[in-house]
């Protein structure tokens, strides 16, 4: 099955500074990526997503890059705000699959 | 108009007894989802129903049994509780199934003493 990595686990910047998120996932087939955001105590939410034919997506301050080659893809912040805080969740969707496959989790602190 | 809701949101029981979570969406979605999040905010997928057939049983113990009356409800019924199975408990609809945006309910926190 699909295996994702997400890294860092932790992620503290300051105010107005930019943040990334990586991921890599081992499924080449893999054609639907996903972000979902968590604030605390909240339901994770859908915030950006990606399908394999395109390399890059952005919405407003946050954009999502894709390289099916190396097989991975990236959350971009820009211009971060306190309520950026909370845990980013990736995902990787092969074909056909009825399940999100979710990395483990980073959790961004945004520094006032 | 609530999406997708849980019920309880919090549930504080004992060691041994027998509980259970239901889940409603008014989406209209064909399939529903049951993850676990633990401590350390891992999303873990339990079970998944879609027109209300199961289709995703992962590695969960025979103690948690989804059941799906109908497409707008899938409920989880815990036997025998047990300490590791304090966690939150999500539930989640999609439209179709597959690669498309999943609404996850507000959650039930379960705490095992």
């Amino acid at each position: 099955g699909e295996n994702v990595e997400q890294h860092p686990s932790t992620l503290s910047v300051q105010e107005g500074d930019s943040a990334v998120i990586k991921c890599t996932y081992s499924d080449s087939a893999s054609n639907y990526f996903p972000w979902y955001k968590q604030e605390l105590g909240k339901r994770p939410q859908l915030i950006i997503d990606i399908r394999s034919n395109v390399g890059e997506k952005k919405d407003q301050r946050i954009a999502v890059t894709l390289n099916k080659t190396a097989k991975h893809f990236s959350l971009h912040i820009t211009e971060t705000q306190p309520e950026d805080s909370a845990v980013y969740f990736c995902a990787a969707v092969p074909p056909a699959a009825y399940k999100l496959s979710f990395g483990a989790g980073t959790t961004v602190t945004v520094r006032a | 108009d609530t999406a997708v809701s849980q019920t309880p949101k919090y549930l504080v029981t004992q060691m041994g007894n027998d509980k259970s979570i239901k889940c409603e969406q008014n989406l209209g979605h064909d399939t529903m989802y049951w993850y676990k999040q633990d401590s350390k905010k891992f999303l873990k997928i339990m079970f998944s129903y879609n027109n209300k057939e199961l289709i995703i049983n992962e590695t969960v113990p025979n103690r948690f049994s989804p059941k799906s009356p109908d497409k707008a409800h899938l409920n989880l019924h815990i036997n025998s509780l047990e300490l590791g199975d304090s966690a939150v408990y999500f539930c989640a609809s999609t439209q179709t199934g597959l690669a498309s945006k999943q609404y996850f309910g507000p959650g039930t926190r379960l705490t095992v003493t």
